[in-house]
């Protein structure tokens, strides 16, 4: 059974960082493109950021660009996103989810999602 | 960017009824369509790719048809547990949503 869990969401200051990680199980980690997809309270989905099975390419949304970095660990079917400069836009709900094959394509399997909450 | 115009926006229907939600893209996204059902608090899941693809262990009332720019998703005989939001997510470019429908009981 496909299994992410999301952890290190939280409460953090505007201008500030955070770090999430999603852990994963039950396929083989690096046999997926893995992505970050957000959705703000009561609002829509939104797309973030996604990486190849190797790390070796990323893609991001405009409004993340140069704020946040995916990477992966596929020794510890891990994957991360480090948020910096962050904004009050940027509050949300984050799950990781696996990716069909490439950079565009859908989300196949969903994590249950790690709260951002950005605000002084 | 895609631009993904949805619709209704909410929607109430009776047990038993058909329902059928839309999805009209900016452009043509070449059945790079994909629809998601949200359950209250939980994540979203996904129902159908490829625009009429059903994803593994998805009961067969759902269905997606179209082509093009215009898509829509189909729940024959509405069962209480379909009460969710429903998403569609076009992936011809990096991917872009619509902003959903809200499915109640009538």
């Amino acid at each position: 059974e496909v299994q992410l869990v999301e952890s290190g969401g939280g409460l953090v200051q505007p201008g500030r960082s955070l770090k999430l990680s999603c852990a994963a199980s039950g396929f083989t980690f690096s046999d997926y493109y893995m992505a970050w997809v957000r959705q703000a309270p009561t609002k829509g989905l939104e797309w973030v950021a996604s990486i190849s099975y190797d790390g070796g390419s990323t893609y991001y949304r405009d409004s993340v660009k140069g704020r946040f970095t995916i990477s992966r660990d596929n020794a510890k079917s891990s994957l991360y996103l480090q948020m910096d400069s962050l904004r009050s836009e940027d509050t949300a709900t984050y799950y990781c989810t696996t990716v069909w094959v490439a950079a565009r394509d859908y989300f196949d399997y969903w994590g249950q999602g790690v709260m951002v909450t950005v605000s002084s | 960017d895609i631009q993904m115009t949805q619709s209704p926006a909410s929607l109430s229907a009776s047990l038993g009824e058909t329902v059928t939600i839309e999805c009209r893209a900016s452009e043509d996204i070449y059945n790079g369509l994909a629809w998601y059902q949200q359950k209250p608090g939980k994540s979203p899941q996904l129902l159908i790719y490829n625009a009429n693809s059903l994803h593994t262990g998805v009961p067969s009332r759902f269905s997606g048809s179209g082509s093009g720019t215009q898509y829509s998703l189909k729940i024959n005989s509405l069962q209480s547990e379909d009460v969710a939001s429903y998403f569609c997510q076009q992936y011809y470019d990096y991917p872009t949503f619509g902003a959903g429908t809200k499915l109640e009981l009538k």
